[in-house]
């Protein structure tokens, strides 16, 4: 079946470092591709998506794109702040959309350290 | 902008009682679905619907039920609660069909403690 696979984490770093979440996916047909982000004690909110491949989605300074070669949407920023501070979930949807929706991955714990 | 509303956020209960998680859209969103949020098991389904009086089974349905009378509200049932399913809720909405994106507008979520 279709799976995402990122890194788990935590991931610690310092304020304005270079941050890079990786995520591949495994997928029958040509999915679409998300990020999300959840801030403590939040729900879910979408941060950027690429619907085809080379396709880059960007948000907030985050940016990733849709490498239909590598099956990769690796997640970056250039300089990532405490407020940046989140659990990230990678998803994939198919194309024509599934009636079980997106499959996420177990989702990345960035800490940002002052 | 209500979006997605979910009640209550915080809940604690003994083993085999009941209770309903509410869930309501405001955006005429025909896809609906709940996820459960586990500690390294990150979000899976539970149930889902596309459209009112429609609903199916996701990934970990047991000891859950739905139903959809109408497009803004989808409850989720717990018949006897379980320990197992302390966890945290989310309720997720979209739209469907064609020109569909697949993005999903998350609730809150709902924290659940079962004793």
């Amino acid at each position: 079946g279709d799976s995402v696979t990122q890194m788990e984490g935590p991931v610690t770093l310092s304020e304005e470092a270079f941050l890079t979440i990786n995520c591949t996916y495994t997928a029958t047909g040509y999915p679409s591709l998300f990020w999300y982000v959840q801030y403590p004690g939040e729900g879910l909110q979408l941060l950027l998506k690429a619907t085809k491949a080379d396709d880059k989605g960007s948000n907030k300074g985050f940016e990733a794109t849709y490498r239909k070669e590598t099956t990769s949407f690796h997640l970056e920023k250039g300089s990532v702040q405490v407020s940046d501070s989140a659990v990230y979930f990678c998803a994939l949807i198919l194309s024509g959309g599934g009636a079980d929706g997106l499959t996420f991955g177990k989702g990345t714990h960035l800490i940002i350290q002052p | 902008n209500a979006g997605v509303t979910q009640t209550p956020k915080f809940q604690v209960l003994k083993t085999g009682q009941s209770m309903t998680l509410q869930c309501a859209q405001d955006m005429n969103h025909e896809y609906m679905s709940w996820y459960r949020q586990d500690p390294g098991m990150g979000l899976r389904l539970i149930h889902y619907s596309v459209g009112a009086g429609i609903t199916d089974q996701g990934e970990v349905p047991n000891g859950y039920n739905v139903s959809r009378s109408t497009t803004e509200d989808f409850p989720l049932r717990l018949l006897s609660a379980a320990p197992s399913q302390t966890s945290v809720y989310f309720c997720a909405s979209s739209y469907w069909g064609t020109g569909a994106t697949g993005e999903l507008f998350f609730g809150e979520g709902s924290r659940l403690t079962v004793l």
